[in-house]
């Protein structure tokens, strides 16, 4: 069974500062994996996916992700933080013979403080 | 390029009804996914369609049902609605590997 991780329920900020959003997965098989962003009353909105090549991949908003295969980690990162990026951020994960059903972590909360 | 689409935006049923729920996929997706997300939580997976056939199922038992349409729209049938069925219900359309959700429909049982 494929799982996602991701263990702060909230992370605080200031405006300018560098955040990130840390995720890990457990799949079997070669990993495809994704951040999502939630607004309040909203649907999910994608940021950014790794499926293979580069370990670091861009996204939307000045987003960026780093896959860690070892560490079997997807953290998602931005070099400097806007008020507007306060949101629910979800990582999320493909694997193995599960094709087409995403798994989602729990959810962290973003806050940036201005 | 209008994106996916659900409706209603919210619902509200009782105790033992039945719902339907409707999502429009975006334009040239073929597959359309619904998530079930309870308040706190993150999706989880109830079904996937493609081909007008469901494709894969996640751990939701057989009072949830899904119809997909020759033109890829797909509806969520819930039976027996529960206490624990009120969350926001999320559709999701793909052509490949990306899913592009929908606002979803806030369902809340009484």
């Amino acid at each position: 069974a494929q799982s996602v991780a991701q263990p702060e329920d909230q992370v605080n900020v200031a405006e300018g500062n560098p955040l990130t959003v840390k995720c890990t997965y457990s799949v079997s098989g070669n990993p495809y994996l994704f951040w999502y962003v939630q607004y309040p009353n909203r649907g999910l909105q994608f940021l950014l996916k790794y499926i293979t090549g580069d370990n670091l991949v861009k996204g939307s908003y000045g987003f960026e992700a780093e896959f860690n295969k070892s560490q079997t980690s997807f953290h998602l990162k931005k070099p400097s933080a806007l008020v507007s990026d306060s949101a629910l951020y979800f990582c999320a994960v493909y694997g193995g013979t599960s094709y087409g059903k995403l798994t989602f972590g729990q959810g962290t909360i973003l806050t940036v403080h201005p | 390029d209008a994106g996916v689409t659900q409706s209603p935006t919210h619902l509200i049923k009782t105790r033992g009804q039945q719902v339907t729920l409707r999502c429009s996929p975006k334009s040239g997706h073929d597959t359309v996914s619904w998530y079930q997300q309870a308040l706190g939580q993150g999706p989880q997976f109830i079904f996937q369609y493609y081909e007008e056939e469901e494709r894969q199922r996640g751990n939701f038992p057989d009072r949830f049902s899904g119809h997909q349409f020759p033109n890829y729209s797909s509806e969520l049938n819930v039976n027996a609605l529960l206490l624990g069925d009120s969350a926001l219900y999320l559709c999701a359309s793909s052509l490949g590997l990306e899913q592009y959700f929908g606002p979803g429909t806030r369902l809340t049982v009484t």
